[in-house]
């Protein structure tokens, strides 16, 4: 059974960069997209942004400026990289196995059907 | 705030039916997906597509799509399915995915 699981610094200081990798155990990167959210505490989901397993990105404008998401294919994982972090940046954040689907009417249509567990990340001196 | 829109809070007497919406303008090209969370966990997919169901997932969820809303409807609600529901999209522009700000579903 396939599983997912986030690892990383829990505390990282202001103005530095934020990095954190999700393993893919017991399957295979290729053919799906994978995205990392993040969910601050007590506030909804936001997505971050998406690697394609043949490399391609795809990053919530908001943070386009600061992210960076790599893949590791030989190694089954991919990677978060947010700079110069701020305490609005403190947050649970969550990898995501990502599939695309055509619909007829509707056109290319996302979602998210497995998830890590989510590691939290505070931002503070 | 989000392209996509929900109630901040809804509530169900247990075994009623209830609907839960997401109104945003890329719904109307474009299918939304489901997710629940409860307190602590990661979000479940619980309806994508047209109305698909993850492995899993129990037939009283069930989702719709009319215009610029999609809705989530839950047929007899059950004390376990007091959750945060979010729905997800692609966004106005179509190049983006994005999350609705989520409903809090409490069940009487």
């Amino acid at each position: 059974q396939v599983q997912l699981q986030e690892s990383g610094p829990g505390l990282v200081k202001p103005s530095e960069t934020l990095s954190l990798t999700c393993t893919v155990s017991s399957g295979s990167i290729s053919s799906y997209y994978w995205s990392w959210i993040r969910q601050p505490p007590g506030k909804g989901l936001e997505w971050i942004g998406y690697i394609y397993y043949s490399g391609s990105t795809n990053y919530n404008p908001s943070l386009k400026s600061r992210v960076t998401i790599s893949v590791d294919t030989s190694k089954i994982r991919f990677s978060l990289r947010l700079s110069s972090v701020t305490a609005a940046d403190t947050a649970v954040y969550y990898c995501a196995r990502t599939s695309r689907e055509w619909a007829t009417i509707a056109g290319y249509y996302y979602y998210m059907d497995l998830w890590g567990k989510g590691t939290t990340v505070t931002v503070s001196s | 705030s989000s392209e996509l829109t929900q109630d901040p809070s809804v509530s169900v007497a247990l075994g009623q039916t209830v609907r839960i919406t997401c109104q945003g303008d890329s719904l109307r090209s474009y299918y939304a997906s489901w997710y629940q969370q409860k307190p602590g966990q990661a979000p479940v997919l619980v309806i994508y597509g047209k109305n698909k169901r993850p492995s899993g997932i129990p037939d009283r969820f069930s989702g719709s799509s009319s215009g610029n809303t999609a809705s989530l409807t839950i047929t007899g609600a059950q004390a376990e399915d007091e959750a945060d529901y979010y729905c997800h999209s692609r966004d106005s522009s179509g190049n983006h995915l994005v999350f609705g700000g989520g409903t809090k579903l409490t069940v009487l």
